[in-house]
């Protein structure tokens, strides 16, 4: 069966200080991976996603960025967190490459930028 | 640009009742999935529709998809506290490697 992992599951972090959340998944090959940051009770904001290693869209322009150093591992980095950054950020995959299949997700991390 | 939006935002009601949540957008879409997720954890998968018109019941849970597959709705008959959370709905588009998600409607099933 599949998994998918996140860590850290909280963090607090000062502003400007850099940020590295990793995200891996477990039981399947070359999935498309998603990075959403979510506000409080709300919907999802796709951040960032990746069909393959190395391949990174972005979806809205920010102070994050995203790498997939192996097939099943996606980053999700800053070099300078701001406040705005505080969040709740989920990662996600799905089973067929390219296509817009169900997602499946990971448990979140709760950032909190003081 | 937010392709779906969901109505209301905010749900109170009391254990017994009815509710709909409803899911609306000018696109088109190949198909539509529901999810439920709650504080601190991801969304988990309800269902998937993908054919216009088609009805999905899952339990006291019953899903629409309309017939232009613009749209969608969730029924829950008699809620129950174990209901309560946010409920995101989420639409694909052929072609798009990506899910278009909700805004969400927050649920509280009050005892």
């Amino acid at each position: 069966s599949q998994t998918i992992h996140q860590w850290p599951a909280t963090l607090v972090q000062p502003v400007g200080s850099p940020l590295s959340l990793e995200c891996t998944v477990e039981g399947t090959s070359n999935p498309n991976l998603y990075w959403y940051r979510q506000a409080a009770g709300r919907g999802l904001q796709l951040l960032f996603y990746s069909v393959g290693i190395g391949q990174i869209s972005s979806e809205v322009p920010q102070n994050l960025s995203a790498s997939r150093p192996q097939d099943r591992q996606f980053i999700l980095s800053s070099k300078k967190l701001l406040l705005s950054d505080s969040g709740f950020y989920l990662c996600a995959w799905n089973r067929l490459a390219g296509f817009a299949d169900t997602q499946y997700f990971g448990p979140g991390t709760r950032l909190t930028v003081l | 640009t937010q392709l779906l939006e969901q109505s209301p935002q905010f749900l109170s009601i009391q254990e017994g009742e009815n509710l709909t949540v409803y899911c609306n957008s000018s696109s088109v879409f190949s198909s539509l999935q529901w999810y439920r997720q709650e504080p601190g954890e991801g969304p988990v998968l309800l269902v998937t529709v993908v054919t216009g018109g088609e009805v999905k019941k899952l339990k006291r849970l019953t899903f629409q998809f309309g017939d232009a597959r613009k749209d969608s709705s969730l029924h829950i008959t008699a809620a129950q506290p174990g209901d309560t959370g946010l409920y995101l709905c989420a639409g694909a588009q052929t072609g798009a490697n990506n899910l278009f998600f909700g805004t969400g409607t927050r649920l509280t099933v009050i005892p």
